[in-house]
């Protein structure tokens, strides 16, 4: 079935440990996103990539890492978890980001949720 | 600084009609979506609008009105099935998602 899948669905972490969010897509989509939701605020954007080899930071970046070693996958670290960075994780996909069909319609995968303790 | 509203709460019975309105400040604009999200799983697209008017779609309805910064997703014929969290996003200049907090409907039989 085509679409995103993400590891794990949810975790309870130790403060201070490392985290690595698994994110991988069949769609070929080029862009990829991670988002963080939590309860009475919107999706905030923490990074993305535009394209394998490339990615940028979003609105909340600070404390996490992203890679793009290829079309398919798109890790999330956290270094050092802290109590703040307890949220619902999303990984997300589109086509392309900018003009054209497709461009910018997401496809989301199903969530992990992190508890840091 | 770039915003979107939309009410965190509405209620409404089945089978009727529901408006759920959005209004957005950002820099720029390059389309607006709906995007529906049922409590603990993921948003699945609904809508896309970037020239004002009405975009209908089944029972679902997205109106845009650029020079207003707002829009509305109109769902029809209510069934227990719609209750859900709607998430109103907009597209600023540099092709970046502005999300709202979501607006979370009830439906009551």
């Amino acid at each position: 079935i085509a679409g995103i899948t993400q590891a794990p669905t949810s975790q309870i972490l130790a403060a201070g440990r490392r985290m690595t969010l698994r994110c991988t897509q069949d769609m070929r989509h080029n862009a990829m996103y991670w988002y963080r939701q939590d309860l009475g605020l919107g999706l905030r954007l923490i990074h993305y990539s535009n394209t394998a080899g490339t990615t940028g930071k979003g609105e909340v970046p600070d404390g996490y890492s992203v890679s793009r070693a290829n079309t398919d996958d798109f890790p999330l670290t956290l270094a050092s978890a802290v109590p703040s960075q307890t949220s619902v994780y999303f990984c997300a996909s589109s086509l392309t980001i900018g003009t054209g069909t497709g461009a910018n319609v997401l496809t989301f995968g199903a969530g992990s949720r992190l508890t840091v303790l | 600084g770039q915003n979107i509203d939309q009410p965190t709460e509405m209620t409404a019975t089945e089978g009727a009609i529901v408006q759920i309105n959005c209004t957005y400040q950002t820099s720029g604009f390059n389309g607006l979506f709906w995007y529906q999200q049922h409590a603990g799983e993921a948003p699945t697209f609904l809508s896309y609008n970037v020239l004002d008017g009405l975009e209908e779609k089944g029972r679902f309805s997205s109106f845009l009105s650029r020079s207003k910064g707002y829009s509305y997703l109109l769902l029809k014929e209510l069934q227990m099935k719609d209750s859900a969290s709607y998430l109103c996003a907009v597209t600023d200049s540099n092709y970046q998602l502005i999300w709202g907090a979501g607006t979370k409907l009830i439906i009551k039989p």
